[in-house]
């Protein structure tokens, strides 16, 4: 079956600029990460979604960042004035339910570069 | 005290050797373990979970739990240049909010022919 999907793959913007990053989960997934790596970082948790609910936020890293989830399935985060220190590869990720027995899937990230 | 904590490497082996790579925790609570494979310019992909102390066996990959040690470790038997990659070991976060996973900082495995 798909896995997860995510568009675009590159994203080149200028400082300042809004961008949107999607997400498709896994058919049937009810929970949804966005996680970023950054180059020489490990994997950085953003946020969890729980069907259209976002009960853990804690880890986005300021208020220009924000999602949403609509229709228990696709996401959308959206970071606004961007600045260099974004740039990074952002990963979204699916598993069958938000407990800690259940296995994430990743999609293939969006690779962000801001000039 | 970093949460999830693995030599970050590289580790080096001939083809055909076994692979082993290692992962400590500090949460006692834990209770799920994950092995990621990420190859360069790739995104993680799960290659093996955990949950009972003692070893789980799936083809050429081994993943053994102590608990007691907080230790978790994966085995690769048999290694191929293809198992060149970098491995993350993961551990959920427990919270009220969600189960998001922390992950190490990865061990480069370098698998040479």
């Amino acid at each position: 079956g798909a896995g997860v999907s995510q568009s675009p793959s590159n994203k080149v913007t200028e400082k300042g600029k809004d961008v949107e990053l999607r997400c498709d989960p896994i058919s049937g997934h009810t929970a949804l990460y966005w996680y970023r790596q950054s180059l020489g970082q490990g994997l950085e948790f953003l946020i969890y979604f729980q069907g259209n609910s976002a009960p853990d936020k804690s880890g986005l890293p300021s208020d220009r960042f924000s999602a949403e989830r609509t229709g228990g399935s696709v996401s959308t985060l959206t970071i606004q004035r961007t600045q260099q220190e974004d740039s990074a590869v952002y990963l979204c990720a699916s598993s069958l339910g938000g407990g800690a027995a259940n296995e994430q899937f990743f999609g293939p990230g969006t690779r962000l570069t801001v000039l | 005290q970093k949460e999830v904590e693995q030599n970050s490497g590289p580790l080096s082996v001939p083809e055909g050797a076994i692979a082993s790579l290692n992962c400590t925790y500090s949460d006692r609570v834990s209770q799920s373990f994950f092995w990621y494979r990420q190859y360069s310019g790739k995104s993680p992909e799960l290659i093996m979970s955990i949950y009972s102390n003692g070893d789980k066996e799936d083809g050429r990959f081994t993943a053994q739990l102590n608990k007691a040690s907080q230790y978790v470790s994966l085995l690769i038997r048999d290694s191929q240049p293809s198992d060149s990659a970098t491995y993350l070991c993961a551990v959920p976060r427990y919270n009220q909010a969600g189960t998001a996973l922390i992950f190490g900082k990865g061990t480069t495995l370098s698998v040479s022919s």
